[in-house]
C-alpha cells in the first residue's frame, strides 16, 4: 500500500478559483512530521510547510493553508483565489522515524494548472 | 548564494559511459540525499549519508555509487549509463544528525540535474 496517496493527480483551475489538494498518508508510528512541497515549471524542489504528528493546528500562510486531521489521515493543502504562479506540481511528504528510519517518503505529486 | 547547488545543470551521455554529479552544501547540514525524479515525476530516494557515512540504500543499482569527502558534499557517479536511467536527479540536504531529528527537517534541494542517456 502506498504511504502517500495523492489522488488528484492533475487539477485544472480558473484563476481566483479556491483549490484544494488531497493527501492521505499512512503510518504505524505515533510520531511523525507531513510535508508539502512544490515544483513550479522552472523545476526546482521548494519545501512549503511542516507539521508534526501531535499538532493538528490548521495553519494559514497569505493564500495558502493546511488542514491536517489525523482520524482521517489526512493533511490537505488549500490554495485560496488561485494564480497562475501558483502552477506547479505538489507534493505532500511523510516521515516516519521508527517505521522507515526517517526518510521522507514522498506521493506521486498533483499537478496544478491554473488558466488566466 | 545558493544552498544547495548540483553540477552540471544538463548531463547528455550515451549508454555505456560514466559520468558524475557533484552537489555541495553550505547550510552546515548533516544530512544529504539523492532523489531520483523520472518522466512522471515521481520522487524516489537513493540515497542518504550522515556527516560522509552512508544511511540509505534504497535497492539502487550498483553502477550508482555516492561519495562524500565530507559532510557538505555529496557526489553520485554513474558507470555504464543505461537509457533507463535518464531522469532529473536531485541532490538534498537536511539538518540534525540523521537519527535523533533530522526526520523532522525539511529537505533543502538542489535545482536538479536531467540526466539524458542516448
Amino acid at each position: 500500500a502506498q504511504k502517500v496517496t495523492q489522488a488528484q493527480t492533475e487539477i485544472s483551475v480558473v484563476e481566483k478559483e479556491d483549490v484544494t489538494l488531497d493527501c492521505v498518508y499512512e503510518t504505524r508510528d505515533t510520531t511523525y512530521y507531513l510535508f508539502w512541497y512544490k515544483q513550479p515549471p522552472s523545476g526546482e524542489l521548494v519545501f512549503l510547510i511542516r507539521r508534526n504528528s501531535f499538532d493538528e493546528q490548521n495553519e494559514i500562510s497569505g493564500r495558502y493553508s493546511w488542514n491536517f486531521q489525523k482520524s482521517t489521515s489526512s493533511f490537505n493543502f488549500t490554495i485560496t483565489a488561485s494564480q497562475v504562479v501558483d502552477s506547479a506540481v505538489y507534493f505532500c511528504a511523510l516521515s516516519e522515524l521508527q517505521t522507515n528510519a526517517g526518510k521522507s517518503t514522498f506521493g506521486d505529486g498533483t499537478t496544478l494548472t491554473v488558466k488566466p | 548564494d545558493t544552498a544547495v547547488s548540483q553540477t552540471p545543470k544538463y548531463l547528455v551521455t550515451q549508454m555505456g559511459n560514466d559520468k558524475s554529479i557533484k552537489c555541495e552544501q553550505n547550510l552546515g547540514h548533516d544530512t544529504m540525499y539523492w532523489y531520483k525524479q523520472d518522466s512522471k515525476k515521481f520522487l524516489k530516494i537513493m540515497f542518504s549519508y550522515n556527516n560522509k557515512e552512508l544511511i540509505i540504500n534504497e535497492t539502487v543499482p550498483n553502477r550508482f555509487s555516492p561519495k562524500s569527502p565530507d559532510k557538505a558534499h555529496l557526489n553520485l557517479h554513474i558507470n555504464s549509463l543505461e537509457l533507463g536511467d535518464s531522469a532529473v536527479y536531485f541532490c538534498a540536504s537536511s539538518q540534525g544528525h540523521f537519527f535523533l531529528s533530522s526526520y523532522n527537517s525539511p529537505l533543502h534541494f538542489g535545482n536538479g540535474t536531467r540526466l539524458t542517456v542516448t
